[in-house]
């Protein structure tokens, strides 16, 4: 079946530094993958997503992500922490279909300290 | 504006009563869904729906139901079935029925059981 890893339910960068925070999915055939963000008591909002085509992604915000097939990744990078970037952030895939019924399956969520 | 309106924004619930969570679009997407979030544990899928009059369970569908009479409108009840339904939920939407969708998300609601 279908899952999506996300390793390290907190990460802590101070301002200015590198954000990265990691995502691994598995199946054989290399699903849709996406990004969303969570502010406390809110919904979600997409970050970035990949379908097709290049395999870095620029999304909302400063934020990228690089598909690699070889080591079935898609990790979500900021050259440049800002306070506002604490929040939750979610990967998510959906697996490649064309029966018209899909899905999507979340990650545990990985949230994001920014530290002054 | 276009979106997805969820009421109320805080729930709280008696042991034993069903209560129904509202999810309202207006962006003429085809396909919604409702998801519940625990803490660590992720969004899990309750239910969705891909055209009106129609919906499927999800991975949690016990103890909820939903009906789908409108295009627009996606409610969730939460039945005295569900044992364990303090969480938040969150209802989300998306253009079509395919695997691309990105999905729109409402701002949930905090339900409590007292």
């Amino acid at each position: 079946a279908q899952s999506v890893t996300q390793l390290g339910s907190h990460v802590s960068v101070s301002e200015g530094a590198l954000v990265l925070l990691r995502c691994n999915y598995s199946s054989s055939v290399p699903p849709y993958l996406f990004w969303y963000v969570q502010y406390p008591n809110q919904g979600l909002q997409l970050l970035l997503k990949y379908t097709t085509g290049a395999t870095l992604v620029k999304g909302i915000n400063g934020f990228e992500a690089e598909f690699k097939k070889s080591e079935t990744s898609f990790h979500l990078t900021k050259p440049s922490a800002h306070m506002s970037d604490a929040a939750e952030y979610f990967c998510a895939v959906s697996p490649r279909t064309t029966s018209g019924t899909y899905k999507y399956i979340f990650g545990t969520g990985t949230r994001l300290k920014v530290l002054a | 504006d276009g979106g997805i309106t969820q009421s109320p924004k805080y729930l709280f619930r008696k042991e034993g009563q069903n209560v129904t969570l509202s999810c309202e679009q207006n962006l003429n997407h085809d396909a919604m869904y409702w998801y519940r979030q625990d803490p660590g544990q992720g969004l899990r899928l309750i239910y969705y729906s891909q055209i009106v009059n129609d919906f499927q369970k999800g991975d949690i569908a016990e103890g909820y139901s939903v009906s789908r009479e409108k295009k627009e409108s996606f409610p969730l009840t939460v039945t005295s079935a569900q044992k364990n339904p303090t969480a938040f939920y969150l209802c989300a939407s998306s253009p079509d029925r395919v695997s691309t969708d990105t999905q729109y998300f409402g701002p949930g609601t905090r339900l409590t059981v007292l």
